[in-house]
């Protein structure tokens, strides 16, 4: 069974478009989070939300927006797709706030 | 500044060899203490972690971890490198104190790890 799971593993698109990525964990956490990893494979975070409030939103562009529709699920939405958007998204979630985080596989955005 | 560092970009061993990752921190008071690992086209995974007590933490996959207040270090160390622990290896902490939790996780920049045969 897949604790973290998102879709797609892959996304191209061209560059303007709106995208989504989607995240879902069945391990009762409730905690989910959204990391960036650049090219040279640095992690930052982008969004974290506990119980379904947004805890955090680091300087990121108003063009990504997350939606939680319940504690379980949080998705990804990006608006007007730059070049510099292309990177791997990784979903994570923890139970409570103590930094032992599980990770999806990745979405890799290739933005044309 | 708050930072957590990664010396070695990369390190190369032999199948068999012992391996040690060094992890350095920058932060007033010592924070909560992770490694993870990503093999290639995965996600990240917990390897251990340290919160307090015991400086040595063992962790999964044959991986420990020392805790060293005086040098502001948690190397991870593995007695037997295997093939399969060709990876990219990632120290990250938490700061303690104040308002926050895991939101504040900050990664250092990984140290991708070789295994030649």
């Amino acid at each position: 069974d897949t604790a973290v799971s998102q879709t797609p593993k892959y996304l191209v698109t061209q560059m303007g478009n709106d995208k989504s990525i989607k995240c879902e964990q069945n391990l009762g956490h409730d905690t989910m989070y959204w990391y960036k990893q650049d090219s040279k494979k640095f992690l930052k975070i982008m969004f974290s939300y506990n119980n379904k409030e947004l805890i955090i939103n680091e300087t990121v562009p108003n063009r990504f927006s997350p939606k939680s529709p319940d504690k379980a699920h949080l998705n990804l939405h990006i608006n007007s797709l730059e070049l510099g958007d292309s990177a791997v998204y990784f979903c994570a979630s923890s139970q409570g706030r103590q930094g032992s985080l599980f990770f999806g596989s990745g979405t890799q955005l290739s933005v044309l | 500044a708050q930072s957590v560092t990664q010396p070695d970009i990369h390190i190369t061993v032999s199948e068999g060899a012992s391996l040690e990752l060094r992890c350095n921190y920058s932060y007033g008071a010592t924070p909560y203490l992770f490694w993870y690992v990503q093999s290639p086209g995965q996600g990240l995974q917990l390897l251990l972690k340290y919160f307090s007590g015991d400086t040595l933490v063992q962790g999964i996959k044959g991986f420990e971890a020392e805790f060293k207040r005086s040098q502001s270090s948690f190397n991870l160390r593995k007695p037997s490198v295997h093939w399969s622990d060709a990876a990219e290896y990632f120290c990250a902490v938490v700061p303690r104190g104040g308002q926050g939790g895991s939101e504040k996780l900050v990664f250092g920049k990984g140290t991708k790890l070789t295994v030649n045969p």
